[in-house]
């Protein structure tokens, strides 16, 4: 069985400043990861994946993460927070057999300006 | 290309009543799945339709059920409504062997139960 943990339910940052997004997953397989963004009032997008090609991944709006297998960790990192990153973010596990994603609890990100 | 779109954006309904949600997947996907999300929660798996079989099932009752269409399009039937129903509904699309497992998420359907 899969399962994923998101280590901060809330995390909360100045602009300008770095954001980290810690995720740790346990899958039997070689998993796909995935982290998701969810704005309020908005389904989800999805900000980067890995599926077992390089372990650094990088995704849209300045977001990447890496794989690190000895960890089982896949944290979330950005650089310069921008007031338009506030939002939901979850770290998703895929299974291979039936393409089913198993969601973390999500992490909030408060913005401050 | 079209993304997933979803029907109706919000709905309330009595607990004990029926309700029908639909999805139209993204042009080109020919699988679709749908979750569940609680206020303050991630989204839970409730199954997967592939060439109009359900593909994989989640942790929910038999009242949660579903059809997907010839034209891949989806809805997700929920029997005997319960005041726990209450949630955003999600249904994402993907191309079957892709290989990536990558789904693509519609806006969702705000279900309230009183």
């Amino acid at each position: 069985a899969q399962s994923v943990t998101q280590l901060d339910s809330h995390v909360s940052v100045s602009e300008g400043t770095p954001v980290l997004l810690r995720c740790n997953y346990s899958s039997s397989y070689s998993p796909s990861l995935f982290w998701y963004v969810q704005h309020p009032n908005k389904g989800l997008q999805l900000l980067l994946k890995y599926t077992s090609a390089a372990t650094l991944v990088k995704g849209i709006n300045g977001f990447e993460a890496e794989f690190k297998k000895s960890e089982t960790s896949f944290h979330l990192t950005k650089p310069s927070a921008h007031m338009s990153d506030a939002a939901e973010y979850f770290c998703v596990v895929g299974e291979a057999a039936v393409n089913k994603l198993t969601f973390g609890g999500g992490t909030r990100v408060l913005v401050k300006p | 290309e079209t993304g997933v779109t979803q029907s109706p954006t919000h709905l309330i309904k009595t607990r004990g009543q029926q309700v029908t949600l639909r999805c139209s997947s993204q042009s080109g996907h020919n699988t679709v799945s749908w979750y569940q999300q609680a206020l303050g929660q991630g989204p839970q798996f409730i199954f997967q339709y592939y060439r109009e079989e359900e593909n994989g099932r989640g942790n929910f009752p038999p009242r949660f059920s579903g059809l997907q269409f010839p034209n891949y399009s989806s809805e997700l039937n929920v029997n005997a409504l319960e005041l726990d129903d209450s949630a955003l509904y999600l249904c994402a699309s993907s191309l079957q062997g892709a290989g990536s497992y990558e789904q693509y998420f519609g806006p969702g359907t705000r279900l309230t139960v009183t």
